[in-house]
C-alpha cells in the first residue's frame, strides 16, 4: 500500500522559508520511474504544479516559482523535502505531496495546510 | 506553459444521470492527461490517465476519451459517492497544468 504524508508548519510568516516534508512508504525512488511532485491549492482555488523529483534525482520546477523552490530527496529516509523562500499571504494553501509515475499523479498526501501571515 | 480550460465550471445533475466534462487545452497534448476527482477536504484522486486509461480501484462508470485539445470525462450513471469536484491534468510538457475545476452538484 502506498502512502504519503506532509508535514511542516502551519503557519508561517512573510519573508519566511517554507520547509516542508513529504514521507513515503510502499515504494521506493531508486526505483527507476519513480518520482514525487509537489501541487498546491489556494483556499477554494484550483491546483497548481509545484516541482518534481525523479528517481535519478533529476528535478523540474514551475517556471514562476524556479527561483523560490527547492526539492531534495533522502531515499534511506524515504522523504522528499520542498522549500519554498520568501513566503507571501498569497502562498496559502494546501501543499499536497504525490507519487509520480510516468507523467500522472497516482497517490497523494493528504495535504498540509499552510497559512501565510503578513 | 499550456492552459487548460474545464467546462462547464458548474454542473447539477441527478443520481441515475449521465454527465459529461470536457477539457480543452491551449496546444496539443496528444493523449497525456489525466482525471482527479476531489471531495471536500480531501486530495484528489486518480481516475483516469493517458486520457481513457481507467486508474486501478476507479469505478468502471467513469470513462475517458479524447486527444489532441479536446477532451471529455463521462460518468455513465451518477451515484451519490461522485458528487465532487473533477480536474484535468496535462502531463504532455512542462510545466504540468491543471484544469479549473468543475464542480458536480446534486440538482
Amino acid at each position: 500500500q502506498i502512502t504519503l504524508k506532509e508535514s511542516g508548519p502551519t503557519l508561517v510568516k512573510s519573508t519566511q522559508t517554507l520547509t516542508l516534508t513529504c514521507t513515503f512508504s510502499g515504494f521506493s525512488l531508486t526505483t527507476n520511474g519513480v518520482g514525487v511532485g509537489w501541487i498546491r491549492q489556494p483556499p477554494g482555488k484550483a491546483l497548481e504544479w509545484l516541482a518534481l523529483i525523479y528517481w535519478d534525482d533529476d528535478k523540474r520546477h514551475s517556471p514562476s516559482l524556479e527561483s523560490r523552490l527547492t526539492i531534495t530527496k533522502d531515499t534511506s529516509k524515504k522523504q522528499v523535502v520542498l522549500t519554498m523562500t520568501n513566503m507571501d499571504p498569497v502562498d496559502t494553501a494546501t501543499y499536497y505531496c504525490a507519487q509520480w509515475v510516468a507523467g500522472f499523479f497516482g497517490s497523494w498526501g493528504q495535504g498540509t495546510l499552510v497559512n501565510v501571515s503578513s | 506553459d499550456i492552459q487548460m480550460t474545464q467546462s462547464p465550471s458548474t454542473l447539477s445533475a441527478s443520481v441515475g444521470d449521465r454527465v459529461t466534462i470536457t477539457c480543452r487545452a491551449s496546444q496539443t497534448i496528444s493523449f497525456f492527461l489525466a482525471w482527479y476527482q476531489q471531495k471536500p477536504g480531501k486530495a484528489p484522486k486518480l481516475l483516469l490517465y493517458k486520457a481513457s486509461s481507467l486508474h486501478s480501484g476507479a469505478p468502471s462508470r467513469f470513462s475517458g476519451s479524447g486527444s489532441g485539445t479536446e477532451f471529455t470525462l463521462t460518468i455513465s450513471s451518477l451515484q451519490p459517492d461522485d458528487f465532487a469536484t473533477y480536474y484535468c491534468h496535462q502531463y504532455n510538457s512542462f510545466p504540468y497544468t491543471f484544469g479549473q475545476g468543475t464542480k458536480l452538484e446534486i440538482k
